[in-house]
């Protein structure tokens, strides 16, 4: 069975840091794109980041660059988020996805499954 | 960033309904666009991809349609466990970006 899961959420004061984990099973990890989504409470998605099979690709929304930092370990079966800086704004439920995708016609299609549980990250003071 | 943009916001139905969710892009995304069901306290979980392409394991009630920048998700005959909140997303370019959601509700 395919399955992530996150861990490393908690309380943190502004300007603190966090280290999200997100451990995979039953797929062979290092083939597959992987990102980070967030849900603030009562909100829609936000797509954070993502991280090519390798690693040697990143891609960051603008609201978190300079401040996050996507990395995977193949060898452990993980995806991290080293969060810094943090802010209230980043308050949310952490998701790990992972990336997948078709060739039609010629073209790349991708979309996120499966997802984790997520884990929540509550910035306040 | 494209912006995405779901109509409705919410919407009230019945079981055995036929549902149209609609999500319109800012600009062209061919059939790069995908949708999602969440439950409540649940992850999200993928329905359709590439516009009308059923997940595996997704009831046929369910179906996608579009290109450029409108699509539609429809839900043939509603069921009970149906009810939940919809989210479109294309992966046309970087970020990807979601819709604000359209949240199904029992009448």
């Amino acid at each position: 069975e395919v399955q992530l899961v996150e861990s490393g959420g908690g309380l943190v004061q502004p300007g603190g840091s966090l280290r999200l984990s997100c451990a995979a099973s039953g797929f062979t990890f290092s083939s597959y794109w992987m990102s980070w989504v967030r849900q603030a409470p009562g909100k829609g998605l936000e797509w954070v980041a993502n991280i090519k099979q390798d690693g040697s690709e990143k891609y960051y929304v603008d609201s978190v660059k300079g401040r996050f930092t996507i990395s995977r370990d193949n060898a452990k079966n993980s995806l991290y988020l080293q969060m810094n800086s943090l802010r209230a704004e980043d308050t949310a439920v952490y998701y790990c996805a992972r990336g997948r995708s078709r060739k039609y016609s010629g073209s790349y299609y991708n979309w996120f499954d499966p997802w984790g549980q997520g884990t929540l990250v509550t910035v306040s003071s | 960033d494209i912006q995405m943009t779901q109509s409705p916001s919410s919407l009230s139905a019945s079981v055995g309904d036929r549902v149209t969710i609609t999500c319109r892009a800012s600009q062209s995304i061919s059939s790069y666009l995908n949708w999602y069901q969440q439950k409540p306290g649940k992850a999200p979980k993928l329905l359709i991809y590439a516009a009308s392409s059923l997940q595996s394991g997704v009831p046929s009630r369910f179906s996608g349609s579009g290109s450029g920048t409108d699509f539609t998700l429809t839900i043939s005959s509603l069921q009970p466990e149906d009810f939940a909140t919809y989210y479109c997303q294309q992966s046309y370019s970087t970020p990807p970006t979601f819709g604000q959601g359209t949240r199904l509700e029992i009448k």
